[in-house]
């Protein structure tokens, strides 16, 4: 089976900026979930998506946005790149949206934004 | 809020020395808790995984790690560390019962001096 796959791996944009990150998900997988991990600190959770609806949010604001395609890849986007949104954003995919199911994480893009 | 704790940002060991990564939690539910584990260049992968039952729960390579209810902990052991156990270890919780929303600790970094 393949794995969680993401690209692009690394990134530099200015701020005010606009950035579309992409996420394969594991075959087999209907959701997918999205983490921003600052360096030095724990992966947090951005939002998730279950058959392309958006399901659950964390304490990030509206700039931040996605899409789950019909296949169940996903997109994150963020507009109006700040220089604190300078992170490794983490895809992960899981058979369903319960809390129940464990998540499978793919390497991350790394956005560096100037 | 929901928030994790992992007491040790870095710990350095000796092979074969034994290792307790401490973690704890804050929520006023029912949770599912997990660990996960980052080696060098790869991606966060699950280590182990307590949903419900026998509060110890053995993982991959040896891990084992002991949910005490009473304490909000979820600490994780191994007996006798190798080199290849050089990596970053966090804990996770979530709501169980609820969708995919996981909370992560800082992590701790170990690193096993051979």
């Amino acid at each position: 089976e393949t794995g969680v796959t993401q690209s692009p791996t690394h990134l530099i944009k200015t701020r005010g900026q606009q950035v579309t990150l992409r996420c394969s998900s594991q075959s087999g997988h209907n959701t997918v979930s999205w983490y921003q991990q600052a360096l030095g600190q724990g992966p947090q959770f951005i939002f998730q998506y279950y058959r392309e609806e958006e399901n659950g949010r964390g304490n990030f604001p509206p700039r931040f946005s996605g899409l789950q395609f019909p296949n169940y890849s996903s997109e994150l986007n963020v507009n109006a790149l700040e220089l604190d949104d300078s992170a490794l954003y983490l895809c992960a995919s899981s058979f369903d949206q319960a809390g129940a199911n464990v998540l499978t994480f793919g390497a991350g893009s790394r956005l560096t934004v100037l | 809020a929901q928030s994790v704790s992992q007491h040790n940002h870095h710990v350095i060991l000796s092979e074969a020395a034994s290792l307790e990564l401490g973690c704890n939690y804050s929520y006023g539910g029912t949770v599912n808790l997990f660990w996960y584990v980052q080696y060098p260049g790869q991606h966060l992968q699950l280590l182990l995984k307590y949903f419900s039952g026998d509060p110890l729960v053995k993982g991959i390579k040896g891990f084992e790690a002991e949910f005490i209810k009473s304490k909000f902990s979820f600490n994780l052991r191994k007996p006798s560390v190798q080199w290849s156990d050089t990596a970053e270890y966090f804990c996770a919780v979530n709501a169980r019962g609820g969708y995919n929303k996981l909370i992560f600790g800082a992590g701790t970094r170990l690193a096993v001096h051979p």
